[in-house]
């Protein structure tokens, strides 16, 4: 169980269109979800935090007008790279907490989206 | 601000040996919890370990044990009779909610 999707799991774009990453809880409601960013052979960064059905919460020195976060429902969050220019490319990492099973906070990930602008 | 520091970017061990990577974090929260994740080359991350910051027995699972020295905001992993498979990153993470993670330590277990 617990389990996180992504979607896509890789993406190439052109510089200034928009990109959208999507994250699904496939068997469990998350009202908590998080995007994270991770450059090759460094660690996660926390982006944002995604509530269901309120604005998100961004980390300190995230555009939010560039990165946009939407959770629109229980089981979906979607991370939209605006105007992307090439040093948006990275990987990005989605997720959830189980809204019903939230003992100890767990977070369980998906799979990640490598997004390459060119 | 919390942060979490993994002094040791690699490390590399003989199949079937202990091995011990470290962890320090900084906090001013009361109530938190801490990971232990794994990230193999499919980039996946894999929960390995946790455990609760106001309980004071170390969690244990299977081959892998946590040291947790609350006062000195220490959290190293254990890994026994190592294998093959445990090669990966391992990132140290803690927080109430949101997690804040090490820089890593980069693990391989040479056969």
């Amino acid at each position: 169980g617990a389990v996180v999707s992504q979607h896509p799991s890789r993406v190439i774009c052109k510089s200034g269109t928009s990109v959208k990453i999507e994250c699904r809880s496939l068997d469990f409601q998350a009202t908590t979800m998080f995007w994270y960013r991770q450059f090759p052979k460094q660690s996660l960064m926390l982006m944002a935090t995604s509530n269901e059905g309120s604005k998100a919460t961004y980390e300190q020195g995230v555009e939010k007008d560039k990165f946009l976060i939407n959770h629109a429902s229980l089981t979906l969050s979607t991370l939209t790279v605006t105007s992307a220019h090439p040093e948006d490319s990275s990987f990005y990492i989605c997720s959830a907490i189980p809204t019903r099973e939230a003992r100890y906070n767990e977070q369980f990930f998906g799979p990640g989206t490598r997004l390459t602008v060119l | 601000a919390q942060t979490v520091t993994q002094s040791q970017p690699e490390m590399s061990v003989q199949e079937a040996e202990t091995v011990t990577l470290s962890c320090t974090y900084d906090t001013s929260e009361s109530n938190y919890y801490l990971f232990w994740y794994k990230q193999p080359p499919s980039r996946q991350m894999i929960l390995v370990i946790r455990q609760e910051a106001y309980k004071q027995q170390n969690a244990t699972e299977n081959r892998f044990s946590v040291n947790f020295q609350k006062a000195a905001k220490s959290f190293s992993l254990k890994i026994s009779d190592s294998q093959l498979g445990d090669t990966a990153m391992y990132f140290c993470g803690m927080g109430a909610q949101k997690l804040v993670f090490g820089q890593g330590t980069r693990l391989t277990i040479n056969p």
